[in-house]
């Protein structure tokens, strides 16, 4: 019952753009879309999130669709640097706060 | 601002021993929570607290204890450590007046249980 799935890894040339899609099969209505990443097993750093609307912030951005069952987080110049582990994932804040999940993971590898 | 801390970096146990994990934050936030992470299960919330005195359970909570006595601390208890709680743990943190769930994690401990 994974409420999150994404494709477990993908591959993208230095300087296009990847496209790292993720499914929210049980996404309620007040649940936000949330995008994170890890690089070298550091700590998860926070890339963006969304509720309904398209985002768009100095790292990446961040689209969703109509019926929210499904996002695509876009690094529009992908470098080697962005080689990572990407997660995504749910969580609704307010009385819910603190119940994020996530998804298990896509090995983004950027490669020249 | 040094973030989110945690200590020890590396930690290997005993089945039934026991031991604490330290989580510290000075940025002020309310929130604070801990996942652990394994291959192929991506990261799993084990316990969380929205502020002093004010603790829940995650996804995984058995076999760990949690308390919050300051803003700050928000230490995770190990009462007898399994085999199964091998594991990487994360701590993170945000504040409850900025956009929801944007958390901040700290470098996390890499627990070996034998």
């Amino acid at each position: 019952d994974a409420k999150t799935t994404q494709p477990p890894s993908m591959d993208c040339a230095e300087g296009r753009a990847a496209n790292l899609p993720c499914n929210h099969s049980t996404i309620s209505g007040n649940e936000y879309v949330y995008w994170y990443r890890q690089i070298h097993s550091q700590g998860p750093q926070y890339i963006i999130h969304g509720l309904k609307n398209n985002e768009t912030n100095e790292m990446a951005s961040l689209i969703i669709t109509e019926d929210r069952k499904s996002s695509t987080l876009i690094l529009p110049h992908a470098t080697l640097r962005d080689t990572a582990v990407y997660y995504c994932g749910q969580g609704a804040g307010g009385t819910s706060y603190g119940k994020l999940t996530f998804g298990q993971g896509t090995i983004l590898t950027v490669h020249p | 601002n040094a973030g989110v801390t945690q200590t020890p970096k590396f930690q290997v146990l005993k089945t039934g021993q026991s031991m604490t994990l330290q989580c510290a934050q000075d940025m002020n936030h309310e929130y604070m929570s801990w996942y652990r992470q394994d291959p192929g299960m991506g990261l799993r919330l084990i316990h969380y607290s929205v502020g002093a005195g004010i603790t829940d359970q995650g996804e995984v909570p058995n076999g760990y204890n949690v308390s919050r006595s300051t803003t700050e601390d928000f230490p995770l208890r190990l009462l007898s450590a399994a085999p199964s709680q091998t594991s990487v743990y994360f701590c993170a943190s945000s504040s409850l007046a900025g956009a929801p769930d944007t958390q901040y994690f700290g470098p996390g401990t890499r627990l070996t249980v034998l």
